[in-house]
């Protein structure tokens, strides 16, 4: 598609239920990212997936988050015994990256966002 | 570990009048990006400008030029000519050069444009 796509557009579900966020990105995009953006507050990086490198989970909260992304391109993350502070929107973003120098100035593009609500 | 503040939660213009958005931030590194994006209700991320450590030219973008000042690590953001869609939720963000490529955002500033 034309730019990075996230499914479902929000998500409500109850404490201690399992949820599952897709992001598919722009197509040849070997960079992704996902973020979390919490009410009043900036982005938080989560995870970073580049080509066939290791996932950097630096940001992951707990052990109840992780992140997949099948065949270098569409990437799913799951929070598993969701918690009321989980709730949040979760964005997803991919860039044109390589590895080198130039990698560094490539803008990141950002789907919509899911925005998760936790009852 | 790298950090970015925006100090003005909310900031509001008047239509065709200039604005200037504050951002300062803490690293010990000496080349890195800099960049500005705006959130519109829709929630996407738009990229409105980026600027490059090692560069000493302000960058600009038509109406959105930027005053960086590495020495005082402030990289504010101007707009000029404002319009009624330039109202926005605007962060400012990190990128390191180093290993990692992820982003560090500010808690952003919100900007209403009056008519």
């Amino acid at each position: 598609g034309a730019g990075v796509s996230q499914s479902p557009s929000n998500k409500v579900t109850e404490k201690g239920k399992d949820v599952e966020l897709r992001c598919d990105p722009i197509s040849g995009h070997t960079a992704l990212y996902w973020y979390r953006q919490s009410l009043g507050q900036g982005l938080e990086f989560l995870i970073y997936f580049q080509g066939n490198s290791a996932p950097d989970k630096s940001g992951l909260p707990s052990d109840r988050f992780s992140a997949e992304r099948t065949g270098g391109s569409v990437s799913t993350l799951t929070i598993q015994r969701t918690q009321q502070e989980d709730s949040a929107v979760y964005l997803c973003a991919s860039s044109p990256e390589t590895q080198g120098e130039s990698s560094r100035n490539q803008p990141q593009h950002f789907g919509d966002g899911t925005r998760l609500s936790i009852l | 570990a790298q950090t970015v503040t925006q100090s003005q939660p909310e900031m509001s213009v008047q239509e065709a009048e200039t604005v200037t958005l504050s951002c300062t931030y803490d690293t010990s590194e000496s080349d890195y990006y800099l960049f500005w994006y705006k959130q519109p209700p829709s929630r996407q991320m738009i990229l409105v400008i980026r600027q490059e450590a090692y560069k000493q030219q302000n960058a600009t973008e038509n109406r959105f030029s930027v005053n960086f000042q590495k020495a005082a690590k402030s990289f504010s953001l101007k707009i000029s000519d404002s319009q009624l869609g330039d109202a926005a939720m605007y962060f400012c963000a990190y990128r390191s050069r180093g290993a990692t490529n992820k982003l560090i955002f500010g808690t952003g500033t919100l900007l209403a444009v009056q008519p």
